[in-house]
């Protein structure tokens, strides 16, 4: 079973940021929380990833709570190509192993 | 290569033929996994490959599914005696677990099998 959960779906207008939530509620303490997305008929895409510290990159922001049970990924000024499937999971860094993904956030951008 | 390249892209196949999906990873990636993705659904884990052995194989769906890794590097899916309810996208992603560059699943994009 994954060990994430969020929301089956989620809206948001043209411009405006979109905050996809995230728990994880029972991550390991060397567990990094990873973000991907799939936009329709490609292969998941890397987004960002982080441990405690918020992180940002060209495409997004990761908030991540302080006691790490659950974090949020923010899309700034989010346009019709960000509509897409939004996956959350928790990965031990530099180790191998199974990794699961839930059924993640299906985000519609509306004009 | 610079990504992870999957062939074929497209395949349709009657019910009770077997099909080879191959997975070209990214070069020096030592891990490498399999997922499937029906019509509308999420991610569901197949098989975990480090090197050429596979540590994980709780994914596999049943004994018409198999998969190897030779040197490596390439990998084959191969379902065997194919039915109706093997449809779907096969997914191929590979990461390097350590090192400069490591940590960051890179996936291809996906082999899309059609059991008539």
């Amino acid at each position: 079973d994954a060990k994430t959960t969020q929301p089956t779906s989620m809206d948001c207008a043209e411009g405006r940021a979109a905050n996809l939530p995230c728990n994880h509620s029972t991550i390991s303490g060397n567990e990094y929380v990873y973000w991907y997305r799939q936009i329709h008929s490609q292969g998941p895409q890397y987004i960002i990833h982080g441990l405690k510290n918020n992180e940002t990159n060209e495409m997004a922001s990761l908030i991540i709570t302080e006691d790490r049970k659950s974090s949020t990924l923010i899309l700034p000024h989010a346009t019709l190509r960000d509509t897409a499937v939004y996956y959350c999971i928790v990965r031990v860094y530099n180790q191998g192993g199974k990794l699961i993904f839930g059924q993640g956030t299906e985000l519609s951008v509306k004009p | 290569g610079a990504g992870v390249s999957q062939s074929p892209s497209n395949k349709v196949t009657e019910k009770g033929k077997d099909v080879e999906l191959r997975c070209d990873p990214i070069s020096g990636h030592t891990a490498l996994y399999w997922y499937r993705q029906s019509l509308g659904q999420g991610l569901e884990f197949l098989i975990y490959f480090q090197g050429n052995s596979a540590p994980d194989k709780s994914g596999l769906p049943s004994d018409r599914f198999s998969a190897e890794r030779t040197g490596g590097s390439v990998s084959t899916l191969t379902i065997q005696r194919t039915q109706q309810e093997d449809s779907a996208v096969y997914l191929c992603a590979s990461i390097l677990p350590q090192g400069p560059g490591a940590n960051v699943l890179t996936f291809g994009a996906g082999s899309r099998l059609t059991v008539l």
